[in-house]
């Protein structure tokens, strides 16, 4: 079964250091690959995704993410976090070519920036 | 504004009881999804259904139920045979056949007391 790896589920950074979270994903086939970020208080939005192409791809609020098929990661980071970027964090995998769009969600991880 | 509108946003109940919880969608997505997000545990999937009249149980559909007459419309029911309820449920579509992004509604938490 297809899963997905969050090694990291509670992350604490001052302002202004940089990010890296890890994805891990099982799956041997081609995959869509999604971040998504939850903000205290709202509802989870897309960060950024990657289906195909170039494997660094940029989101929102600078963030990038880089896919390493290899390794079957697909790692988030951030140059300079800032307090705002206090948030929970998602990685999530599409199996393409199955017969539903079922994304798999890893754990998550709670990053919590301190200014 | 198209979006996913759920309710209630706060829901408290008995032991025993049925609760159902709304999902509407203004998206023209044919598909959409329920899924239960606790703490530690991530997003699993509890039901989804990719056009209407159709749904497929998720990872973990033991105890819900839902229903699909609408394109718009996919209430979720959390029935009594839920062992551990209380949770933050979450509603999503997508467009059917497409790359699997999910959009999301706000959410709604059910405490069962």
């Amino acid at each position: 079964a297809q899963s997905v790896s969050q090694h990291n589920h509670h992350v604490i950074l001052s302002e202004a250091a940089s990010l890296e979270l890890g994805c891990n994903y099982s799956y041997g086939g081609t995959v869509n690959l999604f971040w998504y970020v939850q903000y205290p208080g709202q509802h989870l939005q897309l960060l950024l995704k990657y289906f195909s192409g170039d494997p660094l791809v940029k989101g929102i609020k600078g963030f990038e993410a880089e896919f390493i098929k290899s390794k079957f990661s697909f790692n988030l980071r951030k140059p300079s976090v800032q307090w705002s970027d206090t948030a929970e964090y998602f990685c999530a995998v599409n199996a393409y070519g199955g017969a539903t769009n079922k994304l798999i969600f890893g754990t998550g991880t709670l990053l919590a920036v301190q200014p | 504004d198209g979006g996913i509108t759920q309710s209630p946003k706060y829901l408290f109940r008995k032991e025993g009881q049925n609760v159902t919880l709304s999902c509407e969608q203004n998206l023209n997505h044919d598909a959409m999804y329920w899924y239960r997000q606790d703490p530690g545990q991530g997003l699993r999937l509890i039901y989804y259904s990719q056009i209407v009249n159709d749904f497929q149980k998720g990872d973990i559909a033991e105890g819900y139920s839902v229903s699909r007459e609408k394109k718009e419309s996919f209430p979720l029911t959390v029935t009594s045979a839920q062992k551990n309820p209380t949770a933050f449920y979450l509603c999503a579509s997508s467009i059917r056949g497409g790359t699997g992004e999910l959009f999301f509604g706000e959410g709604s938490r059910l405490t069962v007391l």
